[in-house]
């Protein structure tokens, strides 16, 4: 059980768009820590998407975006295209473990 | 560009310890306001952080694990390491390592598949 909870999967056709949630507690999201997200691609290694709730590192195209309200946290991919499918990964700092975590990923399918 | 590169065992057997380093190249594991981290996926699950270390030698693990978990820094080499101890079949996992600050993970290594199985 992911201390960050995320919807398994998530799907859309090409050219439209998705959200990908984040809940968290009082002890990380909604103490006010930061929200990244990372997208996996199929055999490789998690790749920074969004960092400091809505934040995209350089190269990372206007496509994506990232919001934050409460405890919850959220990921929007619009103008859906075939090469964003895969798994994506919110985490953030839990004070109560002193910890990084994690969110359990979602796939994103594209139909 | 930091790149980090992990090696070490691919197959390690049940009650050993498991030992993989990070080599950091293109910048210093000294400068900066870093942590250097391991975090492990098992195949077909998500992501689990595993702890880091300051160039310090500070240290923070994840309480799931932290009494087997032990991070060490060799600046001289330009390197981390992870060091896990009484492994069993559930810390089978792909092992990467990455470049922690600001909150979070901005580089990462390519990730190396330790298998634990007699």
């Amino acid at each position: 059980q992911s201390v960050l909870t995320q919807p398994p999967s998530v799907s859309g056709a090409p050219g439209q768009r998705v959200t990908i949630s984040c809940t968290g507690s009082s002890s990380n999201i909604g103490a006010g820590y930061g929200v990244h997200w990372y997208q996996q691609l199929p055999g490789t290694a998690p790749k920074l998407l969004i960092y400091g709730n809505s934040n995209r590192p350089s190269g990372v195209p206007d496509r994506f975006s990232g919001s934050k309200s409460g405890t919850s946290a959220s990921l929007a991919i619009t103008g859906l295209q075939a090469e964003d499918e895969a798994d994506y990964y919110c985490q953030s700092y839990d004070s109560s473990l002193n910890a990084s975590v994690f969110g359990g990923g979602t796939k994103l399918t594209v139909l | 560009q930091v790149q980090l590169q992990e090696s070490g065992p691919g197959l390690v057997k049940p009650s050993q310890t498991l030992s993989l380093t990070c080599t950091v190249s293109g910048g210093s594991i000294s400068s900066g306001n870093y942590y250097w981290s391991w975090i492990r996926q098992p195949a077909g699950k998500g992501l689990e952080w595993i702890g880091r270390i300051y160039t310090s030698g500070s240290t923070n693990y994840n309480p799931s694990l932290k009494s087997r978990v032990t991070i060490s820094v060799d600046t001289s080499k330009n390197q981390f390491s992870l060091r896990l101890s009484s492994v069993t079949a559930a810390d089978t996992a792909v092992y990467y390592c990455a470049k922690f600050g600001g909150g979070y993970f901005d580089y990462w290594g390519q990730g190396t598949l330790v298998t634990v199985s007699s």
